[in-house]
């Protein structure tokens, strides 16, 4: 069965300083990855996805995840973070039946200091 | 193009009592879904779609039911709401063979 993990339920970041939000991941096939992002009262939006063609996956708003199948982990990364980017961070994989149902992970509340 | 919609916004339930959500997608998507989002656990998927006229279940479906009314709606009712199905309520549909997913802005059920 396939299942994620997200290593951290809350993440604390100064303004301008980097951002890591880590996620493990299960899966008995080469797995379709996903990060959302959902900030308050707002519904999902998706940041970036990972479907093999590329280790290292870049999204929207400058982020960027890496896939490594080693480690089986899929971590969110951004250089510099923004006061912007305060939200809810899901790691999400996709049941490989092929049916389109996702598997969330439990999310990562990023706090971004001034 | 509205992408997913989602009626109603909010909605307040007394134990017992029924209601429908209802979903609807403009972009032509055979799959659609229902999940629901509770603090701590993510999204848990209840009822699937994934042409019209079927449905499927999810991870957790007891005290739900759907139905694919056409190609673009999809609604989930609660026969005999509870205080357990308080949450915030997500419809998404799918494209293929591209995979994306689009998530409606969600509904908002408190059952007291």
């Amino acid at each position: 069965a396939q299942s994620v993990t997200q290593l951290d339920s809350h993440v604390s970041v100064s303004e301008g300083t980097p951002v890591l939000l880590r996620c493990n991941y299960s899966s008995s096939y080469s797995p379709s990855l996903f990060w959302y992002v959902q900030h308050p009262n707002k519904g999902l939006q998706l940041l970036l996805k990972y479907t093999s063609a590329a280790t290292l996956v870049k999204g929207i708003n400058g982020f960027e995840a890496e896939f490594k199948k080693s480690e089986t982990s899929f971590h969110l990364t951004k250089p510099s973070a923004h006061m912007s980017d305060a939200a809810e961070y899901f790691c999400v994989v996709s049941d490989p039946d092929n049916t389109g149902k996702l598997i969330f992970g439990q999310g990562t509340t990023l706090q971004v200091k001034p | 193009n509205a992408g997913v919609t989602q009626t109603p916004k909010f909605q307040v339930l007394k134990t017992g009592q029924s209601m429908t959500l209802q979903c609807a997608q403009d972009m032509n998507h055979n799959s659609m879904y229902w999940y629901r989002q509770d603090p701590g656990m993510g999204l848990r998927l209840i009822y699937y779609s994934a042409s019209e006229g079927t449905t499927d279940k999810g991870e957790v479906p007891n005290g739900y039911n759907v139905s694919r009314l056409n190609k673009r709606e999809f609604s989930l009712r609660l026969e005999s709401a509870a205080p357990s199905q308080t949450s915030v309520y997500f419809c998404a549909s799918r494209t293929y063979p591209r995979d994306r997913h689009y998530f409606g802005p969600g509904t908002r059920l408190l059952v007291l």
